[in-house]
């Protein structure tokens, strides 16, 4: 069985401030792909990234970046010099083998000015 | 304009009521989705269908259900609300089964 962790409920930092969002993946499949999607307080979903399970080279896309370790079965999100439009909930959601994507439980982040 | 939306954005029903939430689509996917989201617990899959003539259950089926009118339609029903199917409702879609899901813009659905 797989089961994907989000196991920060909420963060709260200070604008300017790095946040790392955690996401853990415990699985016996060896293909798989992940994703984060971003949902801001306005209720839509918008894809921010997808990894497959062969690829653990770091992603970096402006301020965010993602480090995936297979060996440790994370995949986590960090956010660099964090700004108040950062505010969303940040879901992981892994397609375990090639079957359906599975959502997390989500990480609310909170960015104060 | 969207290239996913969903009718009605907002629906307050009774107890008991049948009730259809649509999604239409202009991305020229044949995947589409539906999902609900509660507090606390994500998204979770309700139906999906990989073309026209394909529907299957997700995690969630139990008092649902769906109809695929067309490539780009894709409705989902509840027969008889009953008030824990409150929730946001989503629909998706994508093109492939691993790559990304595009998302419309949910549904609000408060069964009284």
């Amino acid at each position: 069985a797989q089961k994907v962790t989000q196991a920060q409920t909420e963060i709260s930092v200070v604008e300017k401030e790095d946040v790392t969002l955690d996401c853990v993946y415990e699985t016996r499949d060896t293909t798989y792909y992940l994703f984060w999607y971003k949902q801001p307080p306005s209720g839509e979903l918008v894809f921010l990234i997808r990894r497959n399970s062969f690829d653990e080279q770091n992603e970096i896309s402006g301020r965010y970046s993602w480090n995936f370790q297979k060996s440790t079965s994370s995949f986590n999100f960090t956010i660099t010099a964090s700004q108040v439009v950062d505010s969303a909930v940040y879901f992981c959601a892994p397609i375990p083998g090639f079957q359906k994507l599975v959502f997390g439980t989500g990480t609310r982040l909170l960015v104060s000015p | 304009d969207a290239d996913v939306t969903q009718t009605p954005r907002n629906r307050i029903t009774k107890t008991g009521k049948r009730i259809m939430l649509e999604c239409s689509q202009t991305k020229g996917h044949d995947r589409m989705y539906w999902y609900r989201q509660d507090p606390g617990l994500g998204l979770r899959l309700i139906y999906y269908s990989f073309d026209v003539k394909d529907i299957n259950k997700g995690e969630i089926s139990d008092g649902y259900s769906v109809s695929r009118q067309a490539q780009a339609k894709f409705s989902l029903s509840l027969e008889s609300a009953i008030p824990n199917q409150t929730a946001l409702y989503f629909c998706a879609t994508s093109d492939h089964e691993v790559s990304e899901q595009f998302f419309g813009p949910g549904t609000r659905l408060t069964v009284l």
